[in-house]
């Protein structure tokens, strides 16, 4: 059956370092990876989206990777903030009508200054 | 723009007792989701929607479970009869594209005893 493994359940950093949370999906060939933000008590909230043929995607502070060899993405926020204490769900998917997104457990960020 | 909206925020019902969920999509989005985040999990796909047809409903537990988007617009999530394991996150979703990013309401916290 189709997996998803979000590395460690919880990750703990300083304030300033780069976080790297890790996405590992088996029995599934997504064409596009989602990555979300959830902050406790509300919804998750979309942050980037890099499909099969992008290696690479940034967005301000985040970077994701893509790798279908390793069947592995990886989310990186450089110059991390407490701002970013959340956890973080990523969420593979194949390109077509009716698949719908299979979300990770998520990670769960702490930043502290 | 306004979000996706849901009522209510927070139910508590006894096992057996019905309960009903509502959403309203951010105006303009064709496809419409619900799903069940249990504590510690990720968000689980319950029943897809485009426009007011359904394009995944194979996690939705049709026994207990029915969903209905009238007019591909507003939609109502229902239990009946609940169980102790519906205890749950009710996320309702929207997208413009079953290919593009989701926008989640607040969710409703449903609370079985």
């Amino acid at each position: 059956s189709q997996k998803i493994e979000q590395n460690s359940e919880a990750l703990n950093i300083q304030e300033g370092k780069t976080a790297t949370l890790t996405c590992n999906y088996t029995n599934y060939s997504p064409a596009y990876l989602q990555w979300y933000r959830q902050d406790p008590g509300r919804g998750p909230v979309f942050l980037l989206l890099i499909r099969e043929n992008e290696k690479e995607k940034r967005k301000e502070r985040l970077k994701v990777t893509f790798d279908t060899t390793l069947k592995q993405s990886l989310f990186h926020i450089t110059a991390s903030q407490p701002a970013d204490s959340a956890t973080y769900l990523c969420a593979p998917t194949r390109n077509q009508a009716g698949t719908a997104l299979i979300f990770g457990k998520g990670t769960t960020l702490s930043v502290s200054s | 723009e306004a979000g996706v909206a849901q009522s209510p925020r927070y139910k508590i019902i006894e096992k057996r007792q019905s309960v009903a969920f509502w959403c309203n999509p951010i105006s303009g989005h064709a496809t419409l989701y619900w799903y069940q985040q249990i504590l510690g999990q990720g968000p689980k796909l319950l029943i897809q929607f485009q426009n007011n047809g359904v394009v995944d409903d194979s996690q939705l537990p049709k026994d207990r479970f029915s969903a209905e988007r009238l007019k591909g617009v507003d939609s109502t999530l229902k239990i009946q009869p609940a169980k102790l394991e519906d205890s749950a996150v009710y996320l309702c979703a929207s997208s413009s594209d079953y290919l593009y990013e989701q926008y989640f309401g607040p969710g409703t916290r449903l609370t079985v005893t």
